[in-house]
């Protein structure tokens, strides 16, 4: 695609359910990166993928956030039993591949809010 | 560990120069990057700088690299208000990370007509 997808852009839920957040690379990118960022507060990196695979989940807040990668293109970030602390923008981003000269190149996120 | 610091704010009149300053910790940083964050949009990269390079120009951009004190500062000539915006400083580093981003808190650029 022309750029990175996410979707949906805003997200309204109750405490205690689950949701899924989308992404769509950009075609041809194999790396795939899951951003949180919290309102004044800098990127805080989630997880990202090579491919399929995610060699680096150490940024994952807690057992309630996983994500996974098909077909080495779309990514979903999963959050269950959603606290009002997750309220944040989730920023994707996606890269030619995950090396030293990383350019990445980002959605326009997806805010949730958890009431 | 790796950190990323940045002034928080920025606040200058159109048609002046800014300078929007960052340090990071991490010496064995490869590439240095500034990103800008328009309100309710994405990071969009507006440059990036090797780190055995001192400085890189991109039109009214200037990257100036102060490797040994660990500084990154960008500058805009001739600031005008549609460069308002967030700007964020990163790097990537070697090792066991090499290719993940570390990303400062952001400057929030103000200009002033």
């Amino acid at each position: 695609g022309a750029g990175v997808s996410q979707s949906p852009s805003n997200k309204v839920t109750e405490k205690g359910k689950d949701v899924e957040l989308r992404c769509d690379p950009i075609s041809g990118h194999t790396a795939l990166y899951w951003y949180r960022q919290s309102l004044g507060q800098g990127l805080e990196f989630l997880i990202y993928f090579q491919g399929n695979s995610a060699p680096d989940k150490s940024g994952l807040p807690s057992d309630r956030f996983s994500a996974e990668r098909t077909g080495g293109s779309v990514s979903t970030l999963t959050i269950q039993r959603t606290q009002q602390e997750d309220s944040a923008v989730y920023l994707c981003a996606s890269s030619l591949e995950h090396r030293a000269k990383n350019i990445q190149y980002f959605g326009a996120g997806t805010r949730l809010s958890v009431l | 560990g790796e950190d990323v610091e940045q002034s928080l704010f920025l606040s200058v009149r159109e048609g002046d120069s800014s300078v929007i300053n960052c340090t990071y910790t991490d010496s064995s940083s490869t590439y240095l990057y500034w990103y800008k964050q328009e309100p309710g949009a994405g990071l969009q990269l507006l440059t990036y700088i090797f780190s055995n390079m001192d400085m890189k120009q991109d039109q009214r951009l200037t990257v100036l690299l102060n490797k040994k004190d660990k500084h990154l500062s960008l500058r805009i000539a001739d600031t005008q208000t549609g460069d308002s915006a967030i700007y964020f400083c990163a790097e990537s580093i070697n090792g066991g990370s090499q290719g993940n981003l570390i990303f400062g808190k952001g400057t929030k650029l103000s200009v002033k007509p």
